[in-house]
């Protein structure tokens, strides 16, 4: 149990679908963050908010939307996705940006059909 | 350029073996992180670091500075040591830079 729970752990979306993914951490972090892990390739950072508020967006399409209601929870709200967005989704939370272990979620497969 | 490269890419040990697994990064960061992710995707981290020398039961992880290099060491490996170990270096504040990760497989 990290704490850092995500849904859904699976994710099946058309390219004209919406779905929103959750991430709900129960740490008393002040910093939640939005990874995506492609096949093969490195983890990449997507959005970094702090006390609610976005503080890096790593150049990610417009397609993507983050949202953070509060320091408990994140979404990221998916509208036209391509196949290439195929892929997992991984939550993290620290105490704050750049303090302290980073706590992560156990991911929500995306397939993008 | 930040960056962070890992070695081996793929790595297999019987049972026992002791493993290394090296990662290089370039100036300016913060602190190194290794991390585990198991098959399915969960990832743990395992240690953070920005000097010296940080040991969990069979786990090591060293950072040398001037080199600009971290290793993880696992004793006495075990199959459950199975894993993606992933190496990341916090640069400036926030942002974390992933290696690619080293697939590790022990075998009975």
């Amino acid at each position: 149990e990290t704490g850092v729970t995500q849904t859904p752990r699976h994710l099946v979306m058309g390219m004209t679908n919406k779905k929103s993914l959750k991430c709900e951490q129960h740490l008393g972090h002040n910093a939640m963050y939005w990874y995506k892990q492609s096949a093969k390739k490195p983890l990449e950072l997507m959005f970094v908010y702090s006390l609610e508020e976005r503080v890096e967006n790593n150049s990610v399409p417009s397609r993507f939307s983050p949202e953070c209601p509060n320091s408990s929870h994140l979404f990221l709200h998916l509208h036209t996705l391509q196949p290439e967005d195929s892929a997992l989704y991984l939550c993290a939370s620290s105490l704050r940006t750049g303090v302290g272990e980073q706590y992560f979620g156990p991911g929500t497969r995306l397939t993008v059909t | 350029k930040n960056e962070v490269e890992q070695s081996p890419q793929n790595l297999t040990a019987q049972e026992g073996e002791f493993i290394t697994i090296n990662c290089s990064y370039s100036v300016g960061i913060s602190a190194l992180h290794w991390l585990q992710q198991h098959p399915g995707g969960g990832i743990v981290s395992l240690f953070m670091l920005s000097s010296g020398k940080k040991k969990h039961g069979r786990l090591i992880a060293t950072i040398n500075i001037q080199e600009k290099h971290s290793s993880l060491h696992i004793t006495a490996s075990h199959p459950r040591d199975s894993a993606v170990y992933i190496c990341a270096a916090l640069y400036n504040t926030d942002k974390l830079i992933f290696g690619t990760g080293t697939r590790l497989q022990v075998f009975p």
